[in-house]
């Protein structure tokens, strides 16, 4: 199983509309969590990170993290055609040798002008 | 720098020969990262140093990677005897937080092994 799942969609949704981009991890004892938006042939950027329990907005921006279900979300609000991109969720999980950052294999948003 | 620069940012190397690819991180960035990012995948955790330490190379896929980070700034993965399921780009972040928070990532370089 691995550490950090995603659909990979693609997911498609119109100008305007909110996009809904969803992650679930496995490690229950993971504290630290973040979106990043990956642009075609570039690399990741990062967009946000949450670390409580409940919804963090940043602008069109919002995430969601609920502990108790292993589950973290991004939703995009007023979605433009500069949207369309892959969005990859990670966790930080500290085993005791270190930190490691799981990533999951990314979501690719198309937003229709 | 105003980033992470990374180089080269493309490599065609020759099944069986050694790579060295650099990364030069953000300055006064304590944490860097080495990811290595298969066509369709999300990024795959290499190796994480803290200043010069290597906390952890757990990802490394095989004895032929090695990285190093000699004075806690530039790093430089190294590939020995290169195979073809090498292939793939690869990429190093650094970040400002000892616990690899609020990471930005390099260019990447693309590695492609014939």
């Amino acid at each position: 199983q691995k550490e950090v799942e995603q659909n990979s969609g693609p997911l498609s949704v119109p100008e305007g509309a909110i996009a809904s981009l969803n992650c679930t991890y496995s490690d229950r004892g993971s504290q630290s969590f973040f979106w990043y938006r990956q642009y075609s042939g570039k690399s990741p950027e990062l967009i946000m990170f949450i670390y409580s329990n409940g919804d963090k907005e940043d602008g069109r921006f919002t995430a969601q993290l609920n502990k108790a279900s292993q589950y973290v979300s991004l939703l995009i609000r007023d979605s433009q055609p500069s949207d369309s991109a892959t969005y990859l969720c990670a966790v930080l999980s500290e085993p005791n040798t270190g930190n490691q950052f799981y990533f999951g294999t990314g979501t690719s948003l198309t937003v229709i002008p | 720098g105003a980033g992470v620069s990374q180089s080269p940012r493309y490599k065609v190397a020759k099944r069986g020969q050694d790579v060295a690819l650099r990364c030069d991180p953000i300055s006064g960035h304590v944490s860097l990262f080495w990811y290595q990012q298969a066509l369709g995948q999300g990024p795959e955790f290499l190796t994480y140093f803290q200043n010069e330490a290597q906390l952890d190379k757990s990802g490394l896929p095989s004895d032929r990677f090695f990285a190093e980070r000699p004075e806690g700034s530039v790093s430089t993965l190294k590939i020995q005897r290169t195979q073809q399921e090498d292939s793939a780009v690869y990429l190093c972040a650094s970040s400002l937080f000892l616990r690899g928070e609020t990471q930005y990532f390099g260019p990447g370089t693309r590695l492609l092994v014939l």
